[in-house]
């Protein structure tokens, strides 16, 4: 069966450094990635989508990479602040059938430290 | 627009009761889904609808969770009888379009069985 994996461990850094995280997938073949950040108590947001046919794509601070060779999707927070503390989840998007039905992973935690 | 508005919040029950989650999606959207998240098993979809209609109910656990939708703006996913291995967060989510567009997620309905 498909299988999602990001960082298990919290990521902390400095506060101005770059954070990049990691989402690796297996036994699957998407044909897109979105990438959500989630606050304690609160449902995720909408960060990021990017297609098979995209190396690259960039929004303000962010910039999400996508590797279908490696299967492995990067997603880099550029001089990252306290207020970017979150957990940030990657989504597989289905190859085929229409309809948007996501596959999470786990998400990973993390810390920007002042 | 609100966005996606769920309640109860938080709904505390005992083992056996029944348990009724509500949803109102982001008017205009044609597609709901609702969500369980746990630490074990993270965010996982139990069922999602089209234009009211359930398309795909594979990741509800057993026949004790049902949903429904009678209308585009109301949802209820239920659980009878509950028991404690159904505590967790579960969230509503919807999408305007089908195909790789983002999810708005509501704010989550904390569930303990005790």
């Amino acid at each position: 069966s498909q299988k999602i994996e990001q960082n298990s461990e919290a990521l902390n850094i400095q506060e101005g450094k770059t954070a990049t995280l990691t989402c690796n997938y297996t036994n699957y073949s998407p044909a897109y990635l979105q990438w959500y950040r989630q606050d304690p108590g609160r449902g995720p947001v909408f960060l990021l989508l990017i297609r098979e046919n995209e190396k690259e794509k960039r929004k303000e601070r962010l910039k999400v990479t996508f590797d279908t060779t490696l299967k492995q999707s990067l997603f880099h927070i550029t001089a990252s602040q306290p207020a970017d503390s979150a957990t940030y989840l990657c989504a597989l998007g289905p190859r085929s059938g229409g309809y948007n039905k996501l596959i999470f992973g786990a998400g990973t935690r993390l810390a920007v430290h002042p | 627009d609100a966005g996606v508005i769920q309640s109860p919040r938080h709904e505390v029950t005992e083992m056996g009761q029944e348990v009724t989650l509500r949803c109102k999606p982001i008017s205009g959207h044609d597609y709901l889904f609702w969500y369980r998240q746990t630490m074990m098993r993270g965010l996982e979809l139990l069922i999602y609808f089209n234009n009211n209609v359930p398309i795909d109910d594979s990741g509800m656990p057993e026949d004790r969770f049902s949903a429904k939708m009678p209308n585009a703006s109301f949802s209820t996913l239920k659980i009878q009888p509950s028991e404690p291995r159904d505590s967790a967060v579960y969230f509503c989510a919807s999408s305007l379009r089908a195909y790789g567009d983002e999810q708005y997620f509501g704010p989550g309905t904390r569930l303990t069985v005790t």
